[in-house]
C-alpha cells in the first residue's frame, strides 16, 4: 500500500496567513492526489482534486500543487472558518491511502 | 442536488451483529462507485472498501477483507455496510461516500453525515 505522510501534524496560525501544509507520497503517484476539509463532528469535504483541480464551490485563497511523490496544500489569506483538519488522498493505486492529518489551530 | 443520508447511531454489545445505510439521492446511484470509511475516536480517515451499486462489484481494504461486508440494495439506491459480530475496536465513525463514475476518479466528491457506532459490554 502506499503510505502518505503530512507534515506538519499540527499549526497554529493566525487570520489572514499564508499556509503551507505538505504530503508525501511512499511511492510516485502521479497527480491523482486529493485534499480534504473537517471540521469537528462534520463529515470531510472535498477542497482539491488532481493535486491542483478547485471542486466547485471551494475558495480560490485554497490552491494545490505537486506531482510523483511531493504535494502542497496552500491557504492564502487564512479565514476564521479555514480552522480545520485537512488530509491528503491517493487515488493512483488500491487501498485508497489518507495521510494522518493536519490540524490547523488559531495562534 | 446529491445528497447521501446514513442511519442514526448505534449502541450494540461486543459480539452482536450490525447493518448500517448510506441512501442516495439526486443522481444516478448505478453509476457511481460508493465508498466506506472509517474515523476512530480522535483519529484520521481509513478506507474501507467500494461498491459499484449498478453490478454489486466490490472492492475491500486488507485491514477490513473479512470483518465486515458492503452491500447494495439498487432498487432503493442503498448501499450498506455490516458487521456479523462486532468488537470493542469497531467503535467510530463510519462516512459513506460518493467516488467518480469515470475510471481514476477515485476521490470522494460527496460524503454522508456519518453514523456512530458504539460497541461496549
Amino acid at each position: 500500500a502506499i503510505r502518505m505522510t503530512q507534515s506538519p501534524s499540527s499549526l497554529s496560525a493566525s487570520t489572514g496567513d499564508r499556509v503551507t501544509i505538505t504530503c508525501r507520497a511512499s511511492q510516485g503517484i502521479s497527480s491523482y492526489l486529493a485534499w480534504y476539509q473537517q471540521k469537528p463532528g462534520k463529515a470531510p469535504k472535498l477542497l482539491i482534486y488532481a493535486a491542483s483541480t478547485l471542486q466547485s464551490g471551494v475558495p480560490s485563497r485554497f490552491s494545490g500543487s505537486g506531482s510523483g511523490t511531493d504535494f502542497t496544500l496552500t491557504i492564502s489569506c487564512l479565514q476564521s472558518e479555514d480552522f480545520a483538519t485537512y488530509y491528503c488522498q491517493q487515488y493512483y493505486s488500491y487501498p485508497l491511502t489518507f495521510g494522518q492529518g493536519t490540524k490547523l489551530e488559531i495562534k | 442536488e446529491v445528497q447521501l443520508v446514513q442511519s442514526g447511531a448505534e449502541v450494540k454489545k461486543p459480539g452482536e451483529s450490525l447493518k448500517i445505510s448510506c441512501k442516495g439521492s439526486g443522481y444516478s446511484f448505478t453509476s457511481y462507485w460508493i465508498g466506506w470509511v472509517r474515523q476512530m475516536p480522535g483519529k484520521g480517515l481509513e478506507w474501507m472498501g467500494i461498491i459499484y451499486p449498478g453490478d454489486s462489484d466490490t472492492r475491500y481494504s486488507p485491514s477490513f477483507q473479512g470483518q465486515v461486508t458492503i452491500s447494495a440494495d439498487k432498487s432503493i439506491s442503498t448501499a450498506y455496510l455490516q458487521w456479523s459480530s462486532l468488537k470493542a475496536s469497531d467503535t467510530a465513525m463510519y462516512y459513506c461516500a460518493r467516488l467518480g463514475n469515470i475510471p481514476g476518479v477515485d476521490y470522494f466528491d460527496y460524503w454522508g453525515q456519518g453514523t456512530l457506532v458504539t460497541v461496549s459490554s
